[in-house]
């Protein structure tokens, strides 16, 4: 399974909504997680179950989709919002395929 | 509060070995599966390693397989990847990372050591 970011940069204005694409090549679970990363940093897990926000995430970033469409959406971009999103499927463990990310730029 | 602390990263020569450590606290280790992952400068996440909680089952990704191997120490709450017949493209920021109970994501990540592999 190939898993599909896009588009691989994204310019958006702070205060505006940000939709990130993350394509499976084939029909998979809802074992999809999103990770924020900004430079020099680890990864930070968003949502995981395609859907639900991790402990402490702001109530701006959802999840949705199922099948083999997924998006992340960011309601409205605050600075520190600025970073690469990583989509992650993990219906197979140990085995986890990324997605190339996106990286999320200000306009 | 989770935290992991990866050490062990440095500059080696291709062919050469390194052993990386990550530091576990703030969670019961023993419980939980561990992971090792890694990126490429400039480029995005790859999945390199997993163990399960008592360590008795391991797993690599085929670009790593046969050269790398994980442990953990429960007693120490510390985990390891060792490798071996590194080569220049193994360089990379490694991350130690928490699996979240019997999901496959990770939930927690250290903040990396750099591996570099250079003549």
């Amino acid at each position: 399974i190939v898993m599909t970011q896009s588009p691989a940069t994204l310019s958006v204005s702070p205060g505006e909504r940000a939709t990130l694409s993350c394509r499976a090549s084939q029909s998979v679970s809802s074992n999809l997680a999103w990770y924020q990363q900004k430079l020099g940093q680890a990864p930070r897990l968003l949502i995981y179950g395609a859907s639900t926000r991790a402990t402490g995430i702001p109530a701006r970033f959802s999840g949705s989709g199922s099948g083999t469409e997924f998006t992340l959406t960011i309601s409205s971009l605050q600075s520190e919002d600025f970073a690469v999103y990583y989509c992650q499927l993990y219906n197979d463990w140990p085995v986890v395929i990324f997605g190339g990310g996106t990286k999320l730029e200000i306009k | 509060e989770v935290q992991l602390l990866e050490s062990g990263g440095g500059f080696v020569q291709p062919g050469g070995s390194l052993r990386l450590s990550c530091a576990a606290s703030g969670f019961t280790f023993t419980n939980y599966a561990m992971g090792w992952f890694r990126q490429a400068p400039g480029k995005g996440l790859e999945w390199v390693s997993a163990i399960n909680g008592r360590g008795s089952s391991s797993y690599f990704a085929d670009s790593v397989r046969g050269r790398f191997t994980v442990s953990r120490d429960n007693s120490k709450n510390t985990l390891y990847l060792q490798m071996n017949s590194l080569r220049a493209e193994d360089t990379a920021v490694y991350y130690c990372a928490k699996r979240d109970g019997s999901s496959g994501f990770s939930d927690y990540w250290g903040q990396g050591t750099l591996v570099t592999v250079s003549s």
